[in-house]
């Protein structure tokens, strides 16, 4: 597969345990967040999304939490497969405006590394 | 598989070239985006279509331009080119003109030598 980044920070995470990914984002106006998994030679892949007005929001074994004071962003993967090996980038759309919420600005990303 | 198609998968070309990625979206999406990824910046909005208009435009150069034609395909026109624009560029598409969900393809691996 190709790399997608040569610095990236690395999580390593044991088969069935919790992984958290965090993020600081830079917009503190930004109103939309998501979450992408980015797997070797493929595109990035929506996970979950959230808006400023929340601060919790949940999918299919994952949690995405948001600290507008901080400017925190985070993803919880409960129970990691090795299928969840991949980079995670966070995403931001700034204010949003009709023209905004396809111009994300990507964090840089963390490569997920899940251990048998 | 997202739906979104993109050819061609890797472009080996020379300095001062010019080259054209094309993108299919996913069947009745009417957007399409484009983004660069490069191992020094990350992924970079590049611009959005919208039913064949440009709706949005990011940090894209003025070397680069793009069009969506009536059937909503997308082509990426990159001229000129320079060593700094090798990168994977990605083609994503949603279904309105306000993204939320973006699907991306699998991305056009360009290198220029």
């Amino acid at each position: 597969g190709e790399s997608v980044g040569l610095h990236l920070p690395t999580l390593s995470v044991q088969e069935g345990d919790n992984s958290i990914i965090n993020c600081a984002y830079s917009n503190s106006a930004s109103d939309y967040f998501i979450w992408y998994k980015q797997e070797s030679g493929k595109g990035p892949q929506f996970i979950i999304d959230i808006r400023s007005n929340m601060d919790k929001r949940q999918g299919q074994r994952v949690t995405v939490l948001l600290n507008k004071t901080v400017k925190h962003l985070s993803l919880q993967i409960a129970a990691t497969q090795p299928g969840d090996s991949a980079v995670y980038f966070c995403a931001e759309t700034g204010v949003m405006t009709t023209d905004s919420w396809g111009k994300l600005q990507f964090g840089a990303g963390t490569q997920v590394v899940v251990t048998p | 598989d997202s739906g979104v198609t993109q050819t061609p998968k890797h472009l080996i070309t020379a300095t001062g070239q010019r080259v054209t990625l094309r993108c299919s979206p996913r069947s009745g999406d009417l957007s399409v985006y484009w983004y660069q990824q490069s191992l020094d910046q990350g992924l970079q909005f590049l611009i959005q279509y919208y039913n064949g208009e440009e709706r949005a435009k990011g940090n894209i150069l003025e070397r680069f331009s793009a069009q969506q034609f009536p059937d909503l395909h997308s082509e990426l026109n990159l001229s000129s080119l320079e060593l700094g624009d090798s990168a994977l560029y990605f083609c994503a598409s949603s279904a309105g003109p306000q993204g939320g969900e973006l699907f991306f393809g699998e991305g056009s691996r360009l290198t220029v030598l």
